[in-house]
């Protein structure tokens, strides 16, 4: 079974820092990753998608990088600003059975 | 729709009882997905169809739970004799096809008293 570990679970910067949200997963036979962004009572806001080929993605001030052999992905989010503060969850699609494994979340806090 | 739509945006319902919820998925996406958050945790897998079939049904967790989507396009979740464990959010997804990003709903909070 896919397990997927989210590090830290949470967080606070100061406004203007850099983040640095780490997502691991066991089982390095994936077809895709993808980082969400959760606010508090609502759905999930697609960030980035990497397919398990690729080895980054980048929009805007986010840039996520993938390591497939390792299980590891990395989300950096460029100069956070307060509207940033939010709950960032990784999720895997296992090859071959679309279905997403969610991390628990990085819990977001940039203060102003 | 530009997006993801589910109905209600919350549920209260008494033990015992049966509830619907309603996932729009966006238009013209064949595969839609439904999955259910606790508190603190992320989201786990239910159900996904493909089309009007459901490809896989194995994260519902007994089967009070069922769900259809009969013409491949709105789909309906279905619980019967509502526990209080059943208390969560109930969130749906859809993706052009599978496997490709998948674009999610704002969330039925369900309450089960």
């Amino acid at each position: 079974k896919q397990e997927v570990t989210q590090i830290p679970a949470a967080l606070s910067v100061p406004e203007g820092e850099n983040l640095v949200l780490n997502c691991s997963f066991t089982d390095s036979a994936i077809y895709n990753l993808q980082w969400f962004r959760q606010d508090p009572g609502k759905g999930l806001t697609s960030l980035l998608l990497i397919q398990s080929s690729q080895r980054e993605q980048t929009s805007g001030r986010l840039n996520a990088s993938l390591d497939k052999s390792s299980g590891r992905s990395t989300l950096y989010i460029a100069a956070s600003q307060p509207g940033d503060s939010a709950t960032y969850l990784c999720a895997v699609e296992p090859g071959g059975n679309n279905r997403l494994a969610f991390g628990k979340g990085n819990q977001v806090v940039v203060i102003p | 729709g530009a997006g993801v739509s589910q109905t209600p945006s919350n549920k209260v319902t008494e033990k015992g009882k049966y509830v619907e919820l309603r996932c729009d998925p966006i238009s013209g996406h064949t595969a839609l997905y439904w999955y259910r958050q606790s508190l603190g945790q992320g989201p786990e897998f239910l159900i996904y169809f493909q089309g009007t079939g459901a490809a896989d049904d194995s994260g519902l967790p007994n089967d009070r739970f069922f769900a259809v989507r009969p013409e491949g396009s709105v789909s309906t979740l279905k619980i019967q004799r509502t526990e209080r464990g059943d208390s969560a959010v109930y969130l749906c997804a859809s993706s052009l096809n599978s496997g490709n990003e998948q674009f999610f709903g704002p969330g039925t909070r369900l309450t089960v008293l």
